[in-house]
């Protein structure tokens, strides 16, 4: 069964840091992009970051450029999202999505996510 | 950044109803679209990816069309569990952007 299980959300305050983790299982992990996605209480879904199989393509979101940082370890078949910098406005339920390619047509989607994990930022 | 534009917002509906919820792009994306679904404290789900392809498992109820700026999704005969947030996502390029959602309540 494909599988994604993020981890390390929590409370923290303003300006603080806190790594997230996604653990990906029934798949070749090292085959796929994978994608951080967070949706804020009440609020719609924001897409974050995005890191390539390899980790040679990576993108952010404006509101999270340089304060957050997306890596891999394709030997762990994890991924991860290290935020510093922490604001009220980044609490929200983070999900990590694999993303798939349709070969030739340059498509792609999210597919699956994980449960999300919850991070509050407050003091 | 691609602005997506999804309408309505929310709509009231019955079991059996016809629903239809568009999606616009502030510029053409081809048809590099999905479709998810989210019921409340769940993972969304993905529905139709490509604009149009069914993904494996989701009801033929659902369908998706459109290219270029303008997409549709929609549900032919609303059923109970189809009561849910849905969302428009463009994969055509970076940042990736999500619809803004549109809430499926009970009439």
């Amino acid at each position: 069964e494909v599988q994604l299980v993020e981890s390390g959300g929590g409370l923290v305050k303003p300006g603080g840091s806190l790594r997230l983790s996604c653990a990906a299982s029934g798949f070749t992990f090292s085959s796929y992009s994978m994608n951080w996605v967070r949706q804020a209480p009440g609020k719609g879904l924001e897409w974050v970051s995005s890191i390539s199989s390899s980790s040679s393509y990576i993108y952010y979101a404006d509101s999270v450029k340089g304060r957050f940082t997306i890596s891999r370890d394709n030997a762990k078949n994890s991924l991860y999202l290290q935020m510093n910098s922490l604001r009220a406005e980044d609490t929200a339920v983070y999900y990590c999505a694999r993303e798939v390619v349709a070969g030739t047509e340059d498509v792609s989607w999210f597919d699956p996510w994980g449960q999300g994990t919850l991070v509050t930022v407050s003091s | 950044a691609i602005q997506m534009t999804q309408s309505p917002s929310s709509l009231s509906a019955s079991v059996g109803d016809r629903v239809t919820i568009t999606c616009r792009a502030s510029q053409g994306i081809r048809n590099d679209l999905g479709w998810y679904q989210q019921k409340p404290g769940k993972a969304p789900k993905l529905l139709i990816y490509a604009a149009s392809s069914l993904q494996s498992g989701v009801p033929s109820r659902f369908s998706g069309s459109g290219s270029g700026t303008d997409f549709t999704l929609t549900i032919s005969s609303l059923q109970p569990e189809d009561f849910a947030t849905y969302y428009c996502l463009q994969d055509y390029n970076y940042p990736r952007t999500f619809g803004g959602g549109t809430k499926v309540e009970i009439k």
